[in-house]
């Protein structure tokens, strides 16, 4: 059974770095892209990033609201994805959703269950 | 960005019901589109991919169709669990976009 279980959400302050994990299992990791998305109530669903399987190069993309603040990376020997997220906004509050992502078009066929990432003073 | 609108918001339908969403992409997105489904306090579910392919494990009573700019999604015949919000999503460009969501009532 494929699973993602993201972790590490909660309460931050504006400014401040949270590091979210997404564990796998159930598929080979590696030959997959990984995607981060998040969402509210007033912005909807919201693509934040992503990285490719190394077979592609391990390169990323990112959505222009957090390019340069956020980081996606991967450890393929542990099966798990980050989401480093640095001087983060008050914008930034949202429920963060870590992906499994077809490489043949950027279509979400799995999601894990989502952290809540709050961002107050 | 390309913008995606999707009509109606809501819609209120009885058990058995045909129910069709519409999806305007702000421009051609060559058919990578796909369609999702979310019920409250749940990740999306993907129900269509590539316009028109279903899922595996989706029920035949969803389908997808169109072409360009234009995109339907249709529940033939409404059921129970099928109250949710419909969501869909260009995988043409990025930054990957939805729409707005289209939430399924019981009328």
């Amino acid at each position: 059974e494929v699973q993602l279980v993201e972790s590490g959400g909660g309460l931050v302050q504006p400014g401040r770095s949270l590091r979210l994990s997404c564990t796998t299992s159930g598929f080979t990791f590696g030959d997959y892209t990984v995607s981060w998305f998040r969402q509210t109530p007033w912005k909807g669903l919201e693509w934040v990033g992503l990285i490719r399987s190394n077979t592609y190069g391990g390169t990323t993309e990112y959505a222009a609201s957090v390019k340069g603040r956020f980081t996606v990376s991967r450890d393929d020997s542990k099966t798990i994805a980050y989401l480093q997220m640095n001087s983060l906004k008050t914008e930034d509050t949202a429920v963060y959703y870590c992906t499994r992502t077809l490489a043949v078009a950027s279509f979400v066929d799995y999601w894990g269950q989502g952290t809540l990432v709050t961002v107050s003073s | 960005d390309i913008q995606m609108t999707q009509s109606p918001s809501s819609v209120s339908a009885s058990i058995g019901d045909r129910v069709t969403i519409t999806c305007r992409a702000r421009q051609g997105i060559s058919g990578w589109l796909a369609w999702y489904q979310q019920k409250p306090g749940k990740a999306p579910i993907l129900l269509i991919y590539t316009t028109s392919s279903l899922q595996s494990g989706v029920p035949s009573r969803f389908s997808g169709s169109g072409s360009g700019t234009d995109f339907t999604l249709t529940i033939s015949s409404l059921q129970p669990e099928d109250f949710a919000t419909y969501y869909c999503q260009q995988a043409y460009s990025f930054p990957l976009t939805f729409g707005g969501g289209t939430k399924v009532e019981l009328k």
